[in-house]
């Protein structure tokens, strides 16, 4: 069964960096049609897409958050891992990681839960 | 790059049909062909409903569909159900590997 699970503190002090980790299991990240993203979810709002990375280390990023996002991939175990520097209250959020398909099409199609990250000192 | 736009909300009565728009621009919607739909039900991830603008996944029902006019598209649930009521979120690919969600809109289930 294919699964994501994000991982990492659900609390964050202002200014410090947010960490999170997604381990994808029941397959391979490194696939030759998928990329791996992670979008967030401010409590009661929309969502927003954050990046993408490719297995081979290929990134791209939102570009209103490029500034301050890192999006990297470790294939031997399997997960892709986001840090987002000098977090404010405006970062706090459901973080989601997820399965991008892409070689001609583009959707996510497969989701982890989310982990919730509140930014408080 | 600005969200795509949703309306907040939209109701219907069950076994009705509802039809959710998502406006964009040349530079996302009406550029490619690539519009997802998601619903999401409170407390709950994300699902993909359509891909590429009208495709559906096998296991969504076909009672969901999608399409696309312009830089407008469209996803439209006919035989509205109770378990229907969530909210939806479209999404485009906005070139350079970029990506665009909507602001979702709460569809209630009269």
């Amino acid at each position: 069964q294919l699964q994501l699970q994000e991982s990492g503190p659900g609390l964050v002090k202002p200014s410090e960096t947010l960490s999170l980790t997604c381990t994808f299991s029941g397959g391979s990240i490194s696939s030759y049609s998928y990329y791996w993203g992670w979008i967030r979810q401010p409590p009661g709002k929309g969502l927003e897409w954050i990046g993408n990375i490719y297995y081979s280390g290929s990134t791209y990023y939102n570009p209103s958050l490029k500034s301050r996002v890192t999006i990297s991939v470790d294939t031997s175990k399997n997960h892709f891992s986001l840090k987002l520097s000098s977090v404010t209250a405006a970062d706090a959020a459901m973080y989601y990681c997820a399965r991008l398909r892409g070689d001609f099409h583009w959707y996510f199609d497969l989701w982890g839960r989310g982990t919730l990250v509140t930014v408080s000192s | 790059q600005s969200a795509l736009t949703q309306p907040r909300s939209v109701s219907g009565s069950p076994g009705q049909s509802v039809t959710l728009s998502c406006t964009g621009t040349s530079s996302d919607v009406a550029g490619y062909n690539y519009v997802s739909w998601y619903q999401q039900h409170p407390g709950k991830a994300p699902k993909l409903m359509i891909y590429d603008v009208n495709k559906r996944p096998s296991e969504v029902p076909d009672r969901f569909s999608g399409s696309k006019s312009g830089n407008t598209a469209s996803l439209t649930i006919s035989g509205l159900q109770a378990e229907d009521e969530a909210d939806y979120y479209c999404c485009s690919y906005a070139g350079s590997y970029t990506f665009l969600f909507g602001g979702g809109t709460k569809l209630t289930v009269l």
